[in-house]
C-alpha cells in the first residue's frame, strides 16, 4: 500500500477489556515497529519486529501486552485486561531494512473508561 | 531515565522567521539522529536526519547542526511558515541494535502570519 494503515483510528474500552490493534505495514517493508505516544509526549518504543521475528520486545510496559507478525506483513498489537494508564495513541511504523528511516501510521487512539 | 532532553517545550515565532529546537543526548552510543514533524491526528512524519560524521545537513528550509563533543543538535527552519505549525520530535538511535528511536518531549511550533 501507499503508507502504513492502522486500524481501527479510534478505540474506547472498558477497564479490564481486552482490545487488539492492528497494523499493515507497507509492502515489502521488513522492519515494524510500534510505539505508545501519551498526550503531549515523545513516543516510547514497544517492540520491533524483523519480518515475522519479534526481535526486540523490552519496551512492551508489562505481560498485558503481546505483539505478533506471523506472516512477516500485518502485526497486531494486543491488550489484556485494560487499565486507565493504557490510554493512548499507538503508532506502528514500518522501514524496508533494518537501517533505513521508517514511515509511521497515523495511529490507533485508545480510550480506556 | 530521559535519554534524549528537547527544548523549548513551544515556541512562537513570526511568519518568515527562524525557528530554533534544541536537543541534548545522553548515550555516546547513537549514531543517527532525526527530527520528526507530526501534525494533530497524525503519525510523525520523517523531516531530515544526520549522521555524528557530519556537523550540518541542510534540505530545503530545514537545517540540522550537530555537535559530537556536546552532545547536542540543532533543528532551524528558515524562513517559517504558517504550514510549519507543528510539533516536532528529534529523536536518536543506534543502527546496529535495530534502530528503535528514543524521542524527546516534542516542541510545538506556531508561525503567526
Amino acid at each position: 500500500g501507499a503508507g502504513v494503515s492502522q486500524s481501527p483510528r479510534y478505540k474506547v474500552a472498558k477497564r479490564g477489556q481486552d482490545v487488539a490493534l492492528r497494523c499493515d505495514p507497507i509492502s515489502g517493508h521488513v522492519s515494524l515497529f510500534w510505539y505508545q505516544q501519551a498526550l503531549g509526549q515523545g513516543p516510547e518504543f514497544l517492540t520491533y519486529f524483523q519480518n515475522e521475528a519479534q526481535l526486540d520486545k523490552s519496551g512492551l510496559p508489562s505481560d498485558r501486552f503481546f505483539a505478533e507478525r506471523p506472516e512477516g506483513s500485518v502485526s497486531t498489537l494486543k491488550i489484556q485486561r485494560t487499565q486507565q494508564e493504557d490510554s493512548a495513541v499507538y503508532l506502528c511504523a514500518s522501514s524496508f531494512g533494518a537501517v533505513d528511516g521508517y514511515t509511521f501510521g497515523s495511529g490507533t487512539r485508545l480510550t480506556v473508561v | 531515565q530521559q535519554q534524549v532532553k528537547q527544548s523549548p517545550q513551544s515556541l512562537i515565532v513570526q511568519k518568515g522567521g527562524i525557528s530554533i529546537i534544541n536537543c541534548a543526548y545522553e548515550n555516546t552510543a547513537f549514531d543517527y539522529f532525526p527530527w520528526y514533524q507530526q501534525f494533530p491526528g497524525k503519525g510523525p512524519a520523517l523531516l531530515i536526519a544526520i549522521r555524528p560524521d557530519v556537523s550540518e545537513k541542510k534540505e530545503g528550509r530545514f537545517t540540522i547542526s550537530f555537535n559530537k563533543s556536546a552532545k547536542q543538535f540543532s533543528l532551524h527552519i528558515m524562513d517559517s511558515q504558517p504550514g510549519d505549525s507543528a510539533t516536532y520530535f528529534c529523536a536518536a538511535s543506534i543502527k546496529a541494535a535495530g534502530n528503535k528511536l528514543t524521542f524527546g518531549g516534542g516542541t510545538r511550533v506556531l508561525v503567526k502570519p
